[in-house]
């Protein structure tokens, strides 16, 4: 299996900053690596697919980078309405797998 | 709007077999561009894939679940289906259904279920 690492595990941050979670991957995965936003109570939402692709109706302050084993999923400027776990999970071989998560709050 | 909707117990004993049911609305699960698959999360921890069902009936696994896993499809029915055996206290988790690309990524998912594994 392929093993997804992101870091920081949990962060917190004010209104407005930047913020940045990595992910790496155990192996070679090229751009094959998708990221989720997980609500309190809720189903996980896609945010960006094969590394850079803002899936539609996600704000613009959400952006992907990176390709083979390291990428990073970056918000511009953090809003309250990002309070949330974010997973990054790889598909380039099966099974399909998940970082273990980093939960984002607000400072 | 496509909508996925889990049915099933809330509560399975130890030993015995999970079984969940996800109705599909606002959309056909006979798309032949979808998978249609079941992610778990047990209580505050993350995500794993369990497993995914192609509309023909074509199925791929998570090995770590394989030997006691079943996923179906019945299109007349707009629904597929999960079963998880023998199951013990660390099958206790929110299961989720899902639709997938073409085992790539989840697009859409159901609210989930809880379902708790206890005697």
């Amino acid at each position: 299996d392929i093993h997804m690492t992101q870091s920081p595990s949990s962060l917190s941050a004010s209104v407005g900053d930047r913020v940045t979670i990595t992910c790496q991957a155990s192996q070679y995965i090229r751009i094959y690596l998708n990221w989720y936003q997980q609500k309190p109570g809720k189903a996980p939402k896609v945010l960006i697919y094969d590394a850079s692709n803002l899936e539609t109706g996600v704000p613009s302050r959400f952006s992907g980078s990176g390709s083979g084993t390291d990428f990073t999923l970056t918000i511009s400027s953090l809003q309250p309405e990002d309070i949330a776990t974010y997973y990054c999970q790889q598909y380039h071989i099966l099974p399909l797998t998940f970082g273990g998560g980093t939960k984002v709050e607000i400072k | 709007q496509l909508q996925l909707q889990e049915s099933g117990p809330g509560l399975v004993k130890p030993s015995e077999t999970l079984s969940l049911t996800c109705t599909v609305s606002g959309g056909s699960i006979s798309s032949s561009s979808h998978y249609w698959g079941w992610i778990r999360q047990p209580p505050e921890k993350g995500l794993e894939w369990i497993g995914s069902v192609y509309y023909s009936g074509s199925t791929y696994y998570n090995p770590s679940l394989e030997s006691r896993v079943t996923i179906s499809v019945d299109t007349s029915k707009s629904q597929f289906s999960l079963k998880l055996s023998s199951v013990t206290a660390a099958d206790t988790a929110v299961y989720y259904c899902t639709r997938d690309g073409r085992l790539n990524w989840f697009d859409t998912w159901g609210q989930g279920t809880l379902v708790s594994v206890s005697s």
